[in-house]
């Protein structure tokens, strides 16, 4: 089984609607991100947590909103999508190392 | 703020050919990650290095980094198709408890021409 997963793997969805985007992890770390992909930007951070009680915003937070449910759960919502939120959507978590893994993506297009 | 600058965005480069893919940013880390993506897929884990001079190899790949230059470098010898991806270069910064965070470069994307 995968030490990260993320649901749905795909999300079509209108302007307008709230989205929640799932990611769950087995590998016992405490800290975990969102990201999102753009093509041409790379990975940019949305929001990150470093233990429950802990979450940060990332560089491009607006309009993103997140909860950290237990440990091993970390959500991302969009409150009220729009279409520039289309993009690759990737949670990932660490351990006191610091290395991160990656989970398998949520692609998610906003019409 | 941080900038991380990779260079070339894409490469194309025929097999058995070497080359070097470029990572630089603007401020002050001993800590870079190199990931490769495939197409469609999720981010893999490449190298970790940890310190000025560091380097790292695994097959083809070669991975060095120069803290006081603000560069990483990973290099690619004897190119083989399966080869072809996107890297990325990621920074570490800390936060003011110690905590990590990456900023991710654009990414090349790498394609290996038989």
């Amino acid at each position: 089984d995968a030490d990260v997963t993320q649901t749905p793997r795909n999300r079509i969805t209108k302007t307008g609607k709230r989205i929640m985007l799932e990611c769950s992890q087995t590998k016992g770390h405490d800290r975990m991100y969102w990201y999102r992909q753009d093509p041409g930007l790379g990975l940019r951070l949305i929001y990150y947590s470093f233990d429950v009680k802990d979450i940060n915003k990332g560089e491009i937070s607006d309009g993103y909103s997140v909860s950290r449910q237990a440990q091993a759960k970390f959500s991302l919502s969009l409150e009220s999508a729009i279409p520039n939120q289309t993009a690759l959507y990737f949670c990932a978590t660490s351990d006191f190392r610091g290395r991160q893994f990656f989970g398998p993506g949520t692609r998610l297009t906003v019409l | 703020e941080l900038k991380v600058e990779q260079n070339p965005l894409f490469l194309s480069m025929q097999e058995g050919k070497n080359y070097t893919i470029y990572c630089n940013y603007s401020t002050t880390s001993d800590r870079l990650y190199w990931y490769r993506q495939d197409p469609g897929k999720s981010l893999e884990s490449l190298f970790v290095l940890l310190s000025n001079g560091a380097v790292k190899q695994e097959g083809r790949l070669m991975a060095s980094l120069d803290t006081k230059a603000r560069l990483s470098t990973l290099h690619i010898t004897a190119a083989v198709h399966d080869l072809s991806a996107t890297y990325f270069c990621a920074v570490a910064t800390f936060t003011n408890f110690g905590n990590e965070k990456l900023t991710f470069g654009t990414g090349t994307r790498l394609t290996i021409i038989p």
